[in-house]
């Protein structure tokens, strides 16, 4: 199974709403991510997870708070967000990088966020 | 400054036809990978190519490294109403999962 699955797809909340992003994994990667993109503009990197630790945080604003309860989940918990945090967000995993190497990443479907 | 800055392409091109993007970067990498992403969904991975290689090849793919120029193309052959997406290359540096991505070239290839 090499499929990355994301909930919901589509998703519109308020700026005083809390909602959560889901994704999940089989394929026993231990590195996971969350991107944001925008239309017309690359992915950007938000959170790696490496072994269910936050191993990178691109200085992402607390309005948004990841959480890695087992080794196959990934959630982004979403709080007060702004109508510029309206995007397509993506969850993607890999096997986990060693000294030296890279792996190919597997990308979801991703989950199309307004907020108003 | 952002890794894997493609060429700022939009290609339209007739089915048939060879469809080729480029892509810089400016600092070391570990690997250099290419992604397509169809209209507002999730990006596949399509090939990936180690700083020690050259050329590789996967299917109707051919994709060089020059580490020497800091750049990469990809060759889409006989290219296919199928192959309408966006094409992202992404550099990959040593000893982390980070994958810097660059801007992305718009494929249009008419049946």
């Amino acid at each position: 199974d090499t499929e990355v699955t994301q909930t919901p797809k589509h998703l519109v909340m308020g700026m005083t709403n809390k909602k959560s992003l889901k994704c999940e994994q089989h394929m026993g990667h231990r590195a996971m991510y969350w991107y944001k993109q925008k239309a017309k503009k690359p992915p950007e990197l938000m959170f790696v997870y490496s072994y269910e630790k936050l191993s990178i945080n691109e200085s992402v604003p607390s309005r948004f708070s990841p959480e890695c309860p087992n080794s196959s989940l990934l959630n982004l918990h979403l709080h007060a967000l702004q109508p510029e945090d309206s995007a397509l967000y993506l969850c993607a995993s890999s096997q986990n990088v060693g000294v030296g190497a890279n792996y190919e990443q597997y990308f979801g479907p991703g989950t199309r966020l307004t907020v108003t | 400054s952002q890794q894997g800055e493609e060429d700022p392409q939009a290609l339209s091109i007739q089915e048939g036809e060879n469809a080729t993007m480029n892509c810089s970067y400016k600092t070391s990498i570990n690997n250099l990978q290419w992604y397509r992403q169809n209209s507002g969904r999730g990006l596949v991975h399509l090939i990936l190519i180690r700083s020690n290689e050259r050329e590789k090849h996967s299917g109707r793919l051919r994709v060089t490294l020059d580490t020497s120029k800091k750049s990469s193309s990809l060759l889409i052959t006989a290219s296919r109403a199928a192959d309408t997406a966006s094409y992202f290359c992404a550099t990959g540096a040593y000893g982390n999962n980070r994958l810097a991505f660059g801007k992305g070239n718009q494929v249009v290839v008419i049946p």
